[in-house]
């Protein structure tokens, strides 16, 4: 089941500089887009999602572009902190079915 | 302070056993998730639960698996004989609305392992 796709497994910034995570999908069904952090040992968090009727979602330093001809969504972080080091998993759902989809995820490390 | 708790927080089993895995939601939520992420892997579905019943399984949810809401506050998730492909983070999470109206709050998980 790859109908969500993160390509990059891991991504490092510096402190202060643009974070961009990019998330693929391939099911044009699926119309609600979310992006969620994970640390260690805990469970992921919500952090931002986008609908199909927008292209773009802002949450202070957070971001969530969505392209839907190019079946593709980013998160940008601006500025990165270093607390924003985590997994971050890309998500979508489609209104036919009950249940969320997660991309294997992207590694964020930002460093000092 | 998480929409849920989940117990345990680690669970080692022999292969074979069954075991239970809990979740407490703190707030009314309507619908209930189990995922999973296998070490390194993503996060996969497993099964919904609305109205006290099923709504929607993957393919991993076979008949080793089942859920239920014994007492209208506790969702457990059931493995009748665990498997060491069995072993991963189990997520359980919650929703005030079906998905694709609002985001998903998970708990912190339980660590199943299966020796």
């Amino acid at each position: 089941d790859q109908q969500v796709k993160q390509n990059s497994p891991s991504l490092s910034v510096q402190e202060g500089r643009i974070s961009i995570l990019n998330c693929d999908y391939t099911n044009s069904m699926f119309d609600y887009f979310l992006w969620y952090k994970k640390y260690p040992a805990e469970g992921p968090t919500f952090l931002i999602s986008i609908s199909s009727i927008k292209d773009k979602n802002e949450d202070g330093r957070f971001t969530v572009f969505l392209n839907k001809s190019a079946k593709h969504l980013s998160l940008h972080i601006v500025p990165s902190q270093p607390g924003d080091s985590a997994v971050y998993f890309c998500a979508a759902s489609a209104p036919s079915g009950n249940d969320m989809r997660f991309g294997a995820g992207t590694r964020l490390t930002v460093k000092p | 302070e998480p929409e849920v708790t989940q117990t345990p927080s680690h669970q080692v089993t022999q292969m074979g056993q069954e075991v239970i895995l809990r979740c407490v939601p703190i707030s009314n939520h309507l619908y209930f998730y189990w995922y999973r992420q296998i070490l390194g892997q993503k996060v996969e579905f497993l099964v919904s639960f609305y109205n006290n019943e099923i709504s929607e399984k993957s393919e991993i949810f076979d008949d080793q698996f089942s859920v239920e809401r014994p007492d209208g506050s506790n969702f457990t998730l059931k493995i009748r004989s665990t498997k060491l492909e069995d072993s991963a983070m189990y997520f359980c999470a919650v929703s005030p609305l079906q998905v694709g109206n609002s985001p998903l709050h998970f708990g912190n998980g339980t660590r199943l392992t299966v020796t």
